[in-house]
């Protein structure tokens, strides 16, 4: 298996402007996290997915950011419009269960606001 | 909520020698303590994990304990190599099932 995958790896972009982040899970995966990581706050996580449904979206920092996930094989994360201080690495990680199993992480999307 | 405090954040061995990073929890129902491992350009990779059932847990080189009346879990990583070197973090599984990660500690083995 390729492991968890994202894209774009590297996005920079201005102020204003609308971002989206890509994510296909591991296949047979059924639960979904989208983190976000600074240095100034860690590993964050904003909103978790079982079977394609949200269960846990407290950490969306607002209404500025949505997630979606329309099957089990692709989950987006957009930001409009973005800020520069959502400049940060965006991961994407899948488990086979909800909270209970190991969460394996893609690459991560590093994101730069201008 | 939980709280995770991880000490230290950077940490710098001899190769060969040990490295011990420790992890304080505040919430006494956190029962899932995993380790991830993160190299420059990577996402977070899991090394080794204890459940509250467990004191302590070992994996060749890497070895976790947990003291759940303290509230404290420590890795031991033994006879470490220059390829150790990474940020590694703990994180603790509150109640409500979320991941809480530490700061994360900075490792670096030289040679």
């Amino acid at each position: 298996d390729a492991g968890v995958i994202q894209s774009p790896r590297h996005e920079v972009t201005e102020m204003g402007q609308e971002v989206t982040l890509r994510c296909k899970p591991i296949s047979g995966h059924n639960s979904l996290f989208w983190y976000r990581q600074t240095m100034m706050r860690g590993l964050e996580l904003l909103i978790y997915f079982n079977n394609n449904v949200p269960i846990d979206d407290s950490g969306m920092p607002e209404d500025r950011f949505s997630a979606k996930m329309p099957n089990a094989s692709f989950s987006t994360l957009k930001i409009q419009p973005s800020e520069p201080r959502d400049s940060a690495v965006y991961f994407c990680a899948s488990s086979s269960q909800d909270y209970s199993n190991e969460q394996f992480f893609g690459p991560g999307t590093r994101l730069t606001v201008l | 909520g939980e709280n995770v405090e991880q000490h230290p954040s950077t940490l710098s061995v001899q190769e060969g020698d040990s490295a011990v990073i420790k992890c304080t929890y505040s919430d006494s129902a956190s029962n899932y303590f995993p380790w991830y491992k993160q190299e420059l350009g990577k996402g977070p990779q899991l090394i080794i994990d204890i459940r509250s059932n467990v004191g302590e847990k070992k994996d060749q080189r890497i070895a976790v304990t947990l003291n759940k009346t303290a509230k404290h879990f420590s890795l031991h990583i033994t006879e470490t190599q220059p390829e150790d070197s990474a940020v590694y973090f703990c994180a603790a599984r509150s109640g409500g099932g979320k991941l809480i990660f530490g700061q994360g500690t900075e490792l670096s083995v030289k040679p």
